[in-house]
């Protein structure tokens, strides 16, 4: 089955540190772009971070930058987000989606990350 | 960043009537390389992930119903359903892919007047 399943979320303090994974299956990881977008409780989407097939290449939007690192293991078919000083407004549920020049046509059901003291 | 404003915020339909919305775009997502418009609509209902309905603001994903269709270009686009079906209640989200970093639109929720 074609599929995208994260983990990793859950709630963390002010500064703390979480690593979310994505696991994907049925389909040739390594030929495709992935990408995280995040959404925090009632709000819209956000686009969070790209990463090309080999991983060499990389993308954030500015909020996360020095902060979150998109990797992946083309080995494991796993992307990974490895988040550090985590701030309130990182508060969202994280989705993984495969990504395609002309969008995201996988999406996994998202991991929760709740950031609160 | 390119801003993507959605209007309206939402809209209730009665069923079998048309739903359009509108997506504004703070700069053209035109390129001129390919001459298409960077720009996808997303549904995405309770509980669920979004999925992706339309892309180069025209084109339909694959399984798409055909009620469901984009037009515009530039700066200027729109969602219409031309008869809502009680299944399309949800948010829809536009998202310009023309550059990093990608934004979307603040969603529209769709009802059943």
């Amino acid at each position: 089955e074609v599929q995208l399943v994260e983990s990793g979320g859950g709630l963390v303090q002010p500064g703390g540190s979480l690593r979310l994974s994505c696991v994907a299956s049925g389909f040739t990881f390594s030929s495709y772009w992935m990408t995280w977008v995040r959404q925090a409780p009632g709000k819209g989407l956000e686009w969070v971070a790209n990463t090309e097939g080999s991983g060499s290449a990389k993308n954030y939007v500015d909020s996360v930058k020095g902060r979150f690192t998109i990797s992946r293991d083309n080995a494991k078919e796993s992307l990974y987000l490895q988040m550090n000083s985590l701030r309130v407004e990182d508060t969202a549920v994280y989705y993984c989606a495969r990504t395609l020049l002309e969008g995201y046509d996988l999406w996994g059901q998202g991991t929760l990350v709740t950031v609160s003291s | 960043d390119i801003v993507m404003t959605q209007s309206p915020d939402s809209l209730a339909v009665s069923l079998g009537e048309r739903a359009t919305i509108n997506c504004k775009s703070s700069q053209s997502v035109l390129h001129s390389s390919d001459n298409r418009n960077y720009l996808g609509w997303y549904q995405q209902k309770p509980g669920q992930p979004p999925k992706l309905l339309i892309y180069w603001a025209s084109t339909r994903q694959s399984g798409v119903p055909d009620r469901f269709s984009g037009s515009g270009s530039r700066t200027d686009f729109t969602l219409t359903i031309s008869s809502l079906q009680a299944e399309d209640v949800a948010v829809y989200h536009c998202m310009q892919y023309y550059s990093i970093p990608y934004t979307f639109g603040q969603g529209t929720k769709l009802e059943i007047k």
